[in-house]
């Protein structure tokens, strides 16, 4: 069974760092884009990063570019999202998913979240 | 405001059937890009619930289906029942933002 378990959320300071982690299990991780998708309270999903099987290829929307870093681990099938200079408008559930990749990738398994508030 | 556009909010009763349209332009759905939808209930992650247009994964009962045509998907429910009250994503690629986008969501209500 593919299962993904998010962790590292928690209240942070604006101006402030964080990283969440996404461990995976129950599939190949090596063999799989990854992505984080966020959604703030009481609104719609939002693509944030996503990286290439081997970790070669990065892609962000404008709004985190230049202050998230995403990355992985293979080794230890686990997704990284290292967010800094964090606003208040940062302020969501973190979910990792896995990509499934086509003329528009979809994500076809999600993990349970994690909240991040960003707030002083 | 979202890239593709979906209605707020959609509903009706046991048994019914309810269509949630996504709107989207020539840089998204316009373009040929696959359209898939997902299904949030309350409190939980979202699921996904149509890929590439048209197809269902498995365990997804055949009363959803959806279409694509031209700028335009849409996702369908039939035989409605109370345990599909949930929110509903649309989501394609954008060639413009250069990334994946989302509809902002439609909640369907069960009467």
């Amino acid at each position: 069974e593919v299962q993904l378990v998010e962790s590292g959320g928690g209240l942070v300071q604006p101006g402030g760092s964080l990283r969440l982690s996404c461990v995976a299990s129950g599939f190949t991780f090596s063999s799989y884009w990854m992505s984080w998708v966020r959604q703030a309270p009481g609104k719609g999903l939002e693509w944030v990063a996503n990286i290439k099987e081997d970790g070669s290829e990065k892609y962000y929307v404008a709004s985190v570019k230049g202050r998230f870093t995403i990355s992985r681990d293979n080794a230890r099938n686990s997704l990284y999202l290292q967010m800094s200079s964090l606003r208040a408008e940062d302020t969501a559930v973190y979910y990792c998913a896995r990509e499934i990749r086509g003329s528009s990738s979809h994500f076809d398994h999600w993990g349970q979240g994690a909240l991040v508030p960003v707030s002083s | 405001q979202s890239v593709l556009t979906q209605p707020p909010s959609v509903s009706g009763a046991p048994g019914q059937r309810v269509t949630i349209s996504c709107t989207g332009s020539s840089s998204n759905i316009g373009a040929g890009y696959d359209v898939h939808w997902y299904q949030q209930l309350p409190g939980t992650a979202p699921k996904l619930l149509i890929y590439g247009n048209i197809n269902r994964p498995s365990g997804v009962p055949d009363r959803f289906s959806a279409s694509k045509s031209g700028t335009s998907a849409s996702l369908a429910i039939t035989g409605l029942q109370a345990e599909d009250e949930a929110d509903y994503y649309c989501q394609s690629f954008d060639s413009s933002l250069g990334g994946w986008v989302f509809g902002g969501g439609t909640e369907l209500t069960v009467l």
